[in-house]
């Protein structure tokens, strides 16, 4: 059965901190892993990844793929409070079209 | 529009009522899909439409369940005779085709008590 497994769980750091998520799955015929921040009620869209190895960057936010043991994971740096939220990992596998989400990871991060 | 629309935001059932839930997507997008969020969990595939065509219902979780896209473009996701393990919040997504990621709605919070 296709899974996607996040940890930690919640987190909770001080502003300035670097974080690191991480998204583990097991899913047959791998197409790519999606990363979404929760805020509210949307899932808004980070980063999509789908070669080993190479690192995405947006601003603070960096993520990578590593296909042979079937993780990612997200990075944040300098964290501030607007980074507070749920993150999610999904995962889409080859002629399917349908996320497989992880249960996401609560990041607070008090000022 | 210029995100993916939904209606409404939060919505009260008693249990055994029927309710309607809508979505207006990016004005263009072919594919629709409908996620249905637990609280405290990710989000878990419902249903999806290509065009007015729904291709796969595999994740409506019961016969209660029913979506529909008549036209290509608004969805609506009903279910009837709430319960009160549908409470959860139900988001649309829309995508331009396949693989090119979905852009979410801002969810319907559906609350049976």
């Amino acid at each position: 059965e296709d899974k996607v497994v996040q940890s930690p769980l919640s987190l909770v750091v001080h502003e300035g901190d670097t974080v690191t998520l991480n998204c583990s799955y097991e899913v047959t015929n791998f197409r790519s892993l999606l990363w979404y921040k929760q805020e509210k009620k949307a899932p808004t869209f980070l980063f999509m990844l789908t070669s080993s190895g190479i690192e995405k960057k947006s601003g603070r936010l960096s993520s990578i793929l590593d296909k042979k043991e079937l993780f990612s994971i997200l990075n944040i740096t300098a964290t501030q409070t607007g980074d507070s939220a749920v993150y999610l990992c999904a995962v889409e596998a080859s002629g399917t079209y349908k996320y497989i989400f992880g249960t996401g990871t609560r990041l607070k991060v008090l000022a | 529009g210029a995100g993916v629309s939904q209606s409404p935001r939060y919505k009260v059932a008693k249990r055994g009522q029927d309710v309607a839930l809508r979505c207006d997507p990016i004005s263009g997008h072919v594919s629709l899909f409908w996620y249905q969020q637990a609280l405290g969990q990710g989000p878990e595939f419902l249903t999806y439409f290509q065009n007015e065509a729904q291709l796969d219902k595999s994740g409506l979780p019961s016969d209660r369940f029913f979506a529909e896209r008549p036209e290509g473009s608004v969805s609506t996701l009903k279910i009837q005779r709430t319960q009160q393990e549908d409470s959860a919040v139900y988001l649309c997504a829309s995508s331009l085709a396949l693989s090119y990621g979905y852009t979410f709605g801002s969810g319907t919070r559906l609350t049976v008590v």
